[in-house]
């Protein structure tokens, strides 16, 4: 595609729910990241792909996130059992490199989820 | 942590001034990458310029410019002559050599009245 798309655009869950949120990069990128970006914050690293491996998962703040990628091209985050502070953007980027020091980080329109 | 900060949350000019928005990071290292992003009201962050650690020089880039400082671990940002379409949240990042994280800071939020 043109760009990263991800979906939903909008997700409302009652506490306790699971959600899944999807990214599709920009075909033939090897570099997968998901941010999470709270009201009136900067994003926040969460974990990063290349390809299908998981290389770092040391933004997941806790054992209720969850993120694949299993074929190296869409990925998948889920968040098991929301809490409201899981209330974010989770923002999607994918680079065509294996790092950002040649190639750009594109990012999608993020998901906004809401726990009520 | 080695933060990123943006001092200015907030900005309000009115259309064809000069804006500066500020930045200053946190490293220990001698080789790192710095960013800035806008977030226009659509949510997606859009890349507007990288810089290493050992290029000092400033750049232009039509109406943008970037001034680094190393010494004051500064990134500073200035839109000229600034227009209504400007306006959106404007985050720095920094990035270590090693690694792929980005450390955004708070951003800026830019508003340009016409």
């Amino acid at each position: 595609g043109a760009g990263v798309s991800q979906s939903p655009r909008y997700k409302v869950a009652k506490r306790g729910q699971d959600v899944a949120l999807r990214c599709d990069p920009i075909s033939g990128h090897v570099s997968l990241f998901w941010y999470q970006q709270a009201l009136g914050q900067g994003p926040e690293f969460l974990t990063y792909f290349q390809n299908e491996a998981q290389l770092d998962k040391s933004g997941l703040p806790s054992d209720r996130f969850f993120a694949e990628r299993p074929e190296g091209s869409v990925s998948t985050l889920k968040i098991q059992r929301t809490q409201q502070e899981d209330s974010a953007v989770y923002l999607c980027a994918s680079s065509l490199g294996t790092g950002l020091n040649n190639s750009p980080l594109h990012f999608g329109n993020g998901t906004r989820l809401t726990v009520t | 942590a080695q933060k990123v900060t943006q001092a200015q949350t907030e900005i309000s000019v009115v259309e064809k001034e000069d804006v500066t928005l500020d930045c200053v990071y946190e490293t220990r290292d001698t080789t790192y990458y710095l960013f800035w992003y806008k977030q226009p009201p659509s949510g997606e962050l859009v890349f507007l310029i990288r810089r290493n650690s050992f290029d000092e020089q400033n750049e232009i880039s039509g109406r943008y410019s970037w001034n680094f400082q190393k010494s004051t671990s500064s990134f500073n940002f200035t839109i000229t002559a600034s227009q209504v379409v400007d306006s959106a949240v404007y985050f720095c990042a920094r990035k270590n050599n090693a690694g792929n994280m980005l450390t955004f800071g708070g951003g800026t939020r830019l508003m340009v009245k016409p």
